[in-house]
């Protein structure tokens, strides 16, 4: 296993275009996380799964974004009609769900909005 | 909601010395846990070390340190001997626990970038 996978690296998109990210997670952990850090900025919660199930999501996912994990594997996170604030790192991590341990990191996906 | 502060944008250490980064929070709870990952330029985050706050001992690994006082909210990073492999911009983070809804999510600081010269 080679830790948690982020594709792609980088994405330039022009505004209004939909975008998909996919992030594999290190196979093991049922718990998954989507991130957004900006220029500057620590990370910031998007959405996260156990499992399958999307437990919990940020009022920073607008309805333009969509976060799935089908079948508790791999997840994709889908920003639809992309507009020029949306340009960020999305990151995604997993953890195992220990109580209070620390996730890995994805090398993130770097989004370009033009 | 909780918040996590870094009032230090950048710093700077020699090669071979020690250097503290500080971080603050802010919080209700009385069970909950702190973390500081690393992220080097353009490579992913780390986990650096981690902090249970019902444990008083503070959390040590290797050249890596914290100094944590629950009362003060305030749990700073120590590196010693510090390495030019430390270059990196590093981020206070605090985690609920289960039972109070934390959902093993994040709430990060806004970094602190760590430049180590020769």
């Amino acid at each position: 296993d080679t830790g948690v996978s982020q594709n792609p690296r980088h994405k330039i998109t022009k505004r209004g275009q939909n975008v998909t990210f996919r992030c594999d997670p290190i196979s093991e952990h049922n718990r998954l996380y989507w991130y957004r850090q900006t220029l500057g900025q620590g990370p910031e919660f998007l959405t996260y799964f156990q499992n399958e199930a999307q437990l919990e999501k940020s009022r920073l996912l607008s309805d333009r974004f969509s976060a799935e994990r089908p079948k508790g594997s791999f997840s994709t996170l889908e920003i639809q009609r992309t507009e020029q604030g949306d340009s960020a790192m999305y990151l995604c991590a997993s953890s195992g769900g220990r109580e209070g341990g620390g996730y890995t990191f994805g090398s993130g996906t770097r989004l370009t909005v033009v | 909601a909780q918040t996590v502060t870094q009032s230090q944008p950048e710093m700077s250490v020699q090669e071979a010395e020690t250097v503290t980064l500080s971080c603050t929070y802010d919080t209700s709870e009385s069970n909950y846990y702190l973390f500081w990952y690393k992220q080097p330029p353009s490579r992913q985050m780390i986990l650096v070390i981690r902090q249970e706050a019902y444990k008083q001992q503070n959390a040590t690994e290797n050249r890596f340190s914290v100094n944590f006082q629950k009362a003060a909210k305030s749990f700073s990073l120590k590196i010693s001997d510090s390495q030019l492999g430390d270059t990196a911009m590093y981020f206070c983070a605090f985690m609920k626990t289960i039972l109070t809804g934390g959902g093993n999510k994040l709430t990060f600081g806004t970094g602190t970038q760590l430049k180590v010269e020769l």
